[in-house]
């Protein structure tokens, strides 16, 4: 069975600071995974996603991901954060088989302090 | 105008009360979903419909009834409304292909049930 465990609920960083939010999975299969954002009052928008290409992805806003199969993680970066950056982050692990095997974690929410 | 839009936005009802969330898209998409959204709980698939014919059960789907009436309009509903069903509901949907591309979300509808 697949899981994810965001490992921060709560992340607080300094405007220009950088952003480290993690996440770690569980797979039998080599699966994708992503990022959303969700800012407040908005559904969720598609950050960035590994589908077994590059380990390094690049995303939308500067954000960045690194696929390491070794530490089953897939931890979100950004080198500055900004005052936009203040959301939730969702980490999600897909496996094959079927829409039924998505699996969403528990979410972090990032504060920016200026 | 948003791709996918959800009505309505908040809903305060009664317990036993019937409530009907809808969701209606312009992606052109076949695949639609509904999520709903707990604080610390990260979103949980309550039902989804790969295409009008096709509707298929997600983890939590007791309590809850779809409708698929074409491919533009999914919507979802609560028969007889209990208080915990408290959440925020997304409807989400993504292209036919791989199941594990990406999802576009609505905004949410926040229901609240006294």
């Amino acid at each position: 069975a697949q899981s994810v465990t965001q490992l921060d609920s709560h992340v607080s960083v300094s405007e220009g600071t950088p952003v480290l939010l993690r996440c770690n999975y569980s797979s039998s299969y080599s699966p994708s995974l992503f990022w959303y954002v969700q800012h407040p009052n908005k559904g969720l928008q598609l950050l960035l996603k590994y589908t077994s290409a590059a380990t390094l992805v690049k995303g939308i806003n500067g954000f960045e991901a690194e696929f390491k199969k070794s530490e089953t993680s897939f931890h979100l970066t950004k080198p500055s954060a900004h005052m936009s950056d203040a959301a939730e982050y969702f980490c999600v692990v897909s496996e094959p088989g079927g829409y039924q095997k998505v699996t969403f974690g528990t979410g972090t929410k990032l504060q920016v302090i200026p | 105008d948003a791709d996918v839009t959800q009505t309505p936005r908040n809903r305060i009802t009664k317990t036993g009360k019937r409530i009907m969330l809808e969701c209606s898209q312009t992606k052109g998409h076949d695949r639609m979903y509904w999520y709903r959204q707990d604080p610390g709980l990260g979103l949980q698939l309550i039902y989804y419909s790969f295409d009008v014919k096709d509707i298929n059960k997600g983890e939590i789907s007791d309590g809850y009834s779809v409708s698929r009436q074409a491919q533009a309009k999914f919507s979802l509903s609560l028969e007889s409304a209990i208080p915990n069903q408290t959440a925020l509901y997304f409807c989400a949907t993504s292209d036919r292909g791989l199941a594990l591309d990406e999802q576009f979300f609505g905004p949410g509808t926040r229901l609240t049930v006294l």
